[in-house]
């Protein structure tokens, strides 16, 4: 069974950083990518970031690019998304995503970021 | 970037009966090397993540009732529910995966009238 365990999530004052993980397991990684998608309290849905399984290929929204940056550990089956220079606007709740190529097939419960003063 | 639009922003139906959402791309998502449509349809339903339920534009993911089916090419495409079941209520969204950056409508929240 595949499961995406998100964790790393807290109250961080603007400029702050926070290091979010995600624990993956019940797949193999062969031709997969691995992204974060992120939901503001009462909003829709916005990509942040994906990784290819080989870690060859990354891509952001400008949004974020130059502040977060999304990394794989192999050896621990663990997504990582450091977050620096945290805005008010980066308040959401947090999904890891496994893409079937970039098709969202399984995701996370999330984790919530709160970025407040 | 590719701008993803969907409409209504809200729709209520009556139990039974048939569910329309609309999805419109800024720019055509069907790649030419393969005949596929780079689109799919999400499922979010109060306090859980979203739910894949149709990619490649009309492919029914495995275990999706048989009442949801999605169709269109290029830029506009459809999600139907034929026959609306209360379990549907929901917020249902388009996603494009043609290129980066991948984007989202704004969503659909479909209520039992």
């Amino acid at each position: 069974e595949v499961q995406l365990v998100e964790s790393g999530g807290d109250l961080v004052q603007p400029g702050g950083s926070l290091r979010l993980s995600c624990a993956a397991s019940g797949f193999t990684y062969s031709n997969l990518w691995l992204h974060w998608v992120r939901q503001a309290p009462g909003k829709g849905l916005e990509w942040v970031a994906n990784i290819k399984f080989d870690g060859s290929e990354k891509y952001y929204v400008d949004s974020v690019r130059g502040r977060f940056t999304i990394s794989r550990d192999s050896s621990k089956d663990l997504l990582s998304l450091q977050m620096n220079s945290l805005r008010v606007e980066d308040t959401a709740v947090y999904y890891c995503v496994r893409g079937s190529g970039w098709i969202f097939d399984h995701w996370g419960q999330g984790i919530r970021v709160t970025v407040s003063s | 970037d590719i701008v993803m639009s969907q409409s209504p922003d809200s729709l209520a139906v009556s139990l039974g009966e048939r569910a329309t959402i609309n999805c419109r791309s800024s720019r055509s998502v069907l790649a030419s090397s393969n005949n596929k449509n780079f689109l799919s349809w999400f499922q979010q339903k109060p306090g859980q993540p979203p739910k894949l339920l149709i990619s490649r534009a009309s492919t029914r993911e495995s275990g999706v009732p048989d009442r949801f089916s999605g169709s269109g090419s290029g830029t506009d495409f459809t999600l139907t529910i034929s026959s609306l079941q209360a379990e549907d209520v929901a917020v249902y969204y388009c996603q494009q995966y043609y290129g980066a950056p991948i984007t989202f409508g704004q969503g659909t929240r479909l209520e039992i009238k």
